[in-house]
């Protein structure tokens, strides 16, 4: 069981390039959730799926896109990566119990846009 | 989400137990107090989660007053391992939204 990966760990880019990063979950869970975390600051949601073939926007979404074509996997795409896409992305399943949520997270792709 | 308020930063001797404390005055009826942690450079982890009782798992115990208005997550025999960024979070999911709100959290130092 490996629960969350992300794939690539380490990338840079330049302006103007494109990528996708891959997040993989083998627990079976609904929801799934990127976020980027910038130095000094929280975790703040990009985009969201609460099931397969759904996607939604989160509080920053502008600049990025998605797909969860399958329960396990939830992509996030640049199209035109810019320097202040330079961050840490962690992506994130859940569980759902109820009104109870449990996130668990990946272990991060640090993204440099020169 | 309810505000939570936790001191900036903590020490604890290795082998101790750590014991880190957050006021949530404000949460309401069916809010759940989760911790997490974030180790440095790594991903936010899960510790645990309650509602009115007392939790207990592997990695932690988390005690929550009657009233509920402040929780202590205990690490019972902190290791080197536990020296992270320790958050607590206040939130029902059908009326927070998807996304964790983090705030500023506990750092905790676990020395020699």
């Amino acid at each position: 069981n490996a629960g969350v990966t992300q794939t690539p760990k380490f990338r840079v880019l330049k302006t103007g390039q494109s990528m996708t990063l891959l997040c993989a979950q083998d627990m079976n869970h609904e929801y799934m959730y990127w976020y980027r975390q910038d130095p000094g600051m929280g975790l703040r949601l990009i985009h969201y799926s609460v099931g397969e073939g759904t996607t939604a926007k989160g509080e920053v979404p502008d600049g990025y896109n998605v797909s969860r074509l399958k329960k396990q996997n939830f992509l996030l795409g640049l199209e035109s990566a810019a320097p202040s896409q330079t961050s840490v992305y962690f992506c994130a399943s859940s569980l759902e119990r109820g009104l109870a949520d449990t996130q668990y997270f990946g272990p991060g792709t640090r993204l440099t846009v020169l | 989400d309810a505000k939570t308020t936790q001191p900036t930063s903590m020490d604890c001797a290795e082998g101790r137990a750590a014991n880190l404390p957050c006021n949530h005055s404000t949460i309401s009826g069916n809010e759940y107090v989760y911790w997490y942690r974030q180790i440095h450079s790594q991903g936010p982890q899960y510790i645990i989660h309650g509602l009115k009782n007392n939790e207990t798992n592997e990695m932690a115990s988390l005690i929550i007053t009657e009233d509920r208005k402040s929780s202590t997550l205990i690490l019972p025999h902190a290791t080197l391992r536990d020296t992270a960024v320790y958050y607590c979070i206040v939130r029902r999911l059908a009326n927070s939204g998807y996304a964790l709100n983090f705030g500023k959290g506990t750092s905790l130092l676990v020395t020699p």
